[in-house]
């Protein structure tokens, strides 16, 4: 079975910060992988995934992530962030489509931005 | 709107009794999923349902039950049996066919008093 891991559990910046959470995962065949983030008080949202092509996917609020295959990583970037940045940021990883789809999320990381 | 319903948003129950978490949604979606969340823990997965009518085990199912006799349904019962409730509980659901990423529910917050 498949697992992610999440380097960074607590995580506090100041605000125009550069940031990086890691996540690597275990699965040796093709992977979807996926980051979401939960805002205080607010649902999961899908921040950004990555399905094939290129490597470095951008999504919302100014969010990328890499997908480096040899090293079975996917980590989350941004180059400034915001207090409204402040929120819970998972990584999930998924089998490729034709067996069974159960996404896997790592333990999350808690990101506090001082304003 | 299509999305994810979960009822109620905050639940309390006494030790010893079940209790059962709604999760409707109406995006036509095939699969649909339970996780617990808990502090520092993420996401962990207790059933899921591909199809109607079937459903598996996830990583923490002793203690839960779920039934799938609608595409659009996806009912979790936390029973007595299972030790330690109290947790915040997502539902989620995908379209299998166009593997496209799971959509959550906003979540049901369980306390056992």
């Amino acid at each position: 079975a498949q697992s992610v891991s999440q380097h960074n559990h607590h995580v506090i910046l100041s605000e125009a910060a550069s940031l990086e959470l890691g996540c690597n995962y275990s699965y040796g065949g093709t992977v979807n992988l996926f980051w979401y983030v939960q805002y205080p008080g607010q649902h999961l949202q899908l921040l950004l995934k990555y399905f094939s092509g290129d490597p470095l996917v951008k999504g919302i609020k100014g969010f990328e992530a890499e997908f480096i295959k040899s090293k079975f990583s996917f980590n989350l970037r941004k180059p400034s962030v915001q207090w409204s940045d402040t929120a819970e940021y998972f990584c999930a990883v998924n089998p490729e489509p034709g067996g069974s789809y159960i996404p896997t999320f790592g333990r999350g990381t808690s990101l506090i931005v001082h304003p | 709107d299509g999305g994810i319903t979960q009822s109620p948003k905050y639940l309390f129950r006494k030790e010893g009794q079940n209790v059962t978490l709604s999760c409707e949604q109406n995006l036509n979606h095939d699969a649909m999923y339970w996780y617990r969340q808990d502090p520092g823990q993420g996401l962990r997965l207790i059933y899921y349902s591909q199809i109607v009518n079937d459903f598996q085990k996830g990583d923490i199912a002793e203690g839960y039950s779920v039934s799938r006799e609608k595409k659009e349904s996806f009912p979790l019962t936390v029973t007595s049996a299972q030790k330690n409730p109290t947790a915040f509980y997502l539902c989620a659901s995908r379209n299998r066919e166009s593997n496209t990423e799971a959509f959550f529910g906003q979540g049901t917050r369980l306390t056992v008093v």
